[in-house]
């Protein structure tokens, strides 16, 4: 069975600086997808990032991006100029690319701060 | 419209009630779900439907009952629930690629904003 790992429960990081939240994840397949979610107080959840595994190049958006190492299987978050409207709890996710599959293995989420 | 919609944004019930909560998007998504969230947790599935019709049933207890009327709208019928069942209830969908030989593939899960229901 696949499991994810946010072993950063919580962090801060000042305005305008970048930080990056870790995500480990267990798999035996080749083939999948992770995402990082977005989750503010007000509490929807958006999708800030998706990645193919079977794509090498890090997946980018604006200011996030991933570093994402198949081999490790790691797959953390970098915020960089991090913004006030940035803080949020982020939860990092694992699908497999099976068809017919529809469940999303949920890391245990990490609550980001950004000090003004 | 790029959006998933739930109504109501909040509802207490007592034990004895039956409520319904309810889902819709326009945006052409055959896959939709239905979550529980505990607060700082993440979400825990409940059911998925595709096409319209229940994939998955993560043993959900049968005080919550699911339902699909049409491609859009999805609804979660709650009856005699515990107080442990308090929570944020978040519907989601995603969007299925059709591949040959009839088989389909999901990616990314759009939520909704979500349900605060209270049992008291």
């Amino acid at each position: 069975a696949q499991t994810v790992t946010q072993s950063q429960p919580e962090m801060s990081v000042q305005e305008a600086e970048t930080v990056t939240l870790s995500c480990t994840y267990d798999t035996s397949e080749s083939d999948y997808y992770l995402f990082w979610y977005k989750q503010p107080p007000s509490r929807q959840m958006i999708l800030v990032i998706r990645q193919e595994a079977y794509k090498q190049q890090n997946a980018t958006e604006n200011r996030f991006s991933v570093n994402f190492q198949k081999a490790a299987k790691s797959f953390s978050l970098k915020i960089s100029d991090s913004q006030l409207g940035d803080a949020a709890m982020y939860f990092c996710a694992y699908r497999s690319s099976t068809s017919g599959t529809y469940k999303y293995i949920f890391g245990t989420g990490t609550r980001l701060k950004v000090l003004a | 419209d790029t959006e998933v919609t739930q109504t109501p944004k909040h509802l207490v019930m007592g034990m004895t009630n039956k409520k319904s909560l309810k889902c819709e998007q326009h945006m052409g998504h055959r896959a939709m779900y239905w979550y529980k969230q505990k607060a700082k947790k993440p979400p825990e599935l409940m059911f998925v439907y595709s096409y319209e019709k229940l994939s998955i049933n993560e043993s959900v207890p049968s005080r919550f009952s699911p339902e699909c009327p049409n491609s859009s709208l999805l609804n979660l019928h709650l009856h005699a629930l515990q107080p442990e069942d308090s929570a944020l209830y978040l519907c989601a969908s995603s969007p299925t690629l059709r591949l040959a030989g009839g088989s389909s593939v999901v990616v990314e899960q759009y939520f909704g904003p979500g349900t605060r229901l209270t049992v008291t």
